[in-house]
């Protein structure tokens, strides 16, 4: 089965620094990459993702980038806010319908100081 | 739309007492999800229905069972609940579509066996 590895599993940086946040995966037949941010007592919510059919995607601060050959994928977030303080999580996946899967990465805490 | 929710939030059981807990979603998702997360693990699927009528066995599903009671709702049990059960559960939704789309997680229950 697919294996996603995630690196660090803790972050700490100062408000207005970039933070990268970075995964690896096993299956080469995963083609869909989201990552999800939880805030403390809630459940993950999907930020953002990308498709294996594109190396970059950016909205607003946050940006991913997804090396298919060397089967890793990344966050980065820019101008970091106290409010991007959270745990965030990288996923993969193959297909979609009823083979749609998520395997997870174990985490990264992210700490941004004022 | 209340999205999904989970119920209990919070419960302890002592081992070898059984639970169900419950998960109900609002936004005609054809395909419903089980996770569960412990420290330093991420999340890890246990179970999962592809449609209505459904389920199939995730990552760990030793230890439990579910329910596609119907389109809305999917429900969890422990039969003879165990210390390593203690955990935080996590109910998601999404879309049944060939391509890839957003899945939707409730807020949690964190259950404790003791």
């Amino acid at each position: 089965g697919e294996n996603v590895e995630q690196h660090p599993s803790t972050l700490s940086v100062q408000e207005g620094d970039s933070a990268v946040i970075k995964c690896t995966y096993s299956d080469s037949a995963s083609n869909y990459f989201p990552w999800y941010k939880q805030e403390l007592g809630k459940g993950p919510q999907l930020i953002i993702d990308i498709r294996s059919n594109v190396g970059e995607k950016k909205d607003q601060r946050i940006a991913v980038t997804l090396n298919k050959t060397a089967k890793h994928f990344s966050l980065h977030i820019t101008e970091t806010q106290p409010e991007d303080s959270a745990v965030y999580f990288c996923a993969a996946s193959r297909g979609g319908g009823s083979n749609y899967k998520l395997t997870f990465g174990k985490g990264t805490l992210l700490t941004v100081n004022p | 739309n209340a999205g999904v929710t989970q119920t209990p939030k919070f419960q302890v059981l002592k081992t070898g007492q059984s639970m169900t807990l419950q998960c109900a979603q609002d936004m005609n998702h054809n395909s419903m999800y089980w996770y569960r997360q412990d420290p330093g693990m991420g999340l890890r699927l246990i179970y999962y229905s592809a449609s209505e009528g459904t389920t199939d066995k995730g990552e760990v599903p030793n230890g439990y069972n579910v329910s596609r009671l119907n389109k809305r709702e999917f429900s969890l049990r422990l039969e003879s609940a165990a210390p390593s059960q203690t955990s935080v559960y996590f109910c998601a939704s999404r879309p049944r579509r060939r391509e890839h789309t957003e899945a939707f997680f409730g807020q949690g229950t964190r259950l404790t066996v003791v």
